[in-house]
């Protein structure tokens, strides 16, 4: 069974701009969890998606959004980019408990951001 | 609201010594605990999970935790380190409504494994 994938792995954007990144939870997984990590501020949670619909959303400033697919596939944005939106952001897929599940987190290998 | 406190942010041990990485949950509702691993440039690993079966939990690559619910800690342990177990250790805690993955994690805990 294919992990989650998540592109691209390393990119660099100017402040200001804008950059999508995108995640591929494991077969069969409905809820698609993003997190946020940084040295001086650990693992943040933005968001949870379940069947295209947002059900959890952490303390973060509107420039952070996304979304989901029937497919279950995800999509974070992060809009006017600031250098403190430097982080490696990761996303995680699982069984959601109301369908089995533990609540155990799958997690991609992540997308390095930069920002100059 | 749920959360999660890890004591020790760096935990340095000899190569063959005892593991132990303290952490400490507060949670309104039973929940459900987890110890994830990270090595560099990746993303995290599941070692293992409490799910309200059995207190003490065995996970992968001979590590253990038991779930106290009098002192709301869900302490890893390992009897011997090896010089492959270096890496940041992160316990997470999941409970709060059925129906949401909320899964919250601690700051972290960074172990060095000294030869």
């Amino acid at each position: 069974k294919a992990g989650v994938t998540q592109t691209p792995r390393y990119l660099i954007k100017t402040r200001g701009q804008q950059v999508t990144l995108s995640c591929s939870p494991i077969s069969g997984h409905r809820s698609v969890s993003w997190y946020q990590q940084t040295p001086g501020q650990g693992l943040q949670f933005l968001f949870e998606y379940f069947s295209e619909t947002q059900r959890n959303k952490g303390n973060f400033p509107g420039r952070f959004s996304g979304r989901q697919f029937s497919n279950s596939r995800s999509e974070m944005n992060v809009s006017t980019l600031e250098l403190g939106d430097s982080a490696l952001y990761l996303c995680a897929s699982s069984l959601a408990r109301s369908t089995g599940g533990t609540g155990e987190l799958f997690f991609g290998e992540g997308s390095r951001l930069t920002v100059l | 609201a749920q959360s999660v406190t890890q004591l020790g942010s760096h935990v340095s041990v000899s190569e063959g010594a005892l593991v132990l990485l303290r952490c400490n949950y507060s949670s309104s509702v039973p929940p459900y605990l987890f110890w994830y691993v990270q090595y560099p440039n990746q993303g995290l690993q599941l070692l293992l999970k409490y799910t309200s079966a059995a207190t003490l939990v065995k996970g992968i690559n001979g590590f253990e935790a038991e779930f106290k619910k009098s002192e709301t800690s869900f302490h890893l342990t390992k009897p011997s380190a090896h010089m492959s177990d270096a890496a940041e250790y992160f316990c997470a805690v999941s409970g709060g409504s059925y129906n949401n993955n909320d899964m919250r994690f601690g700051a972290g805990t960074r172990l060095t494994v000294k030869p």
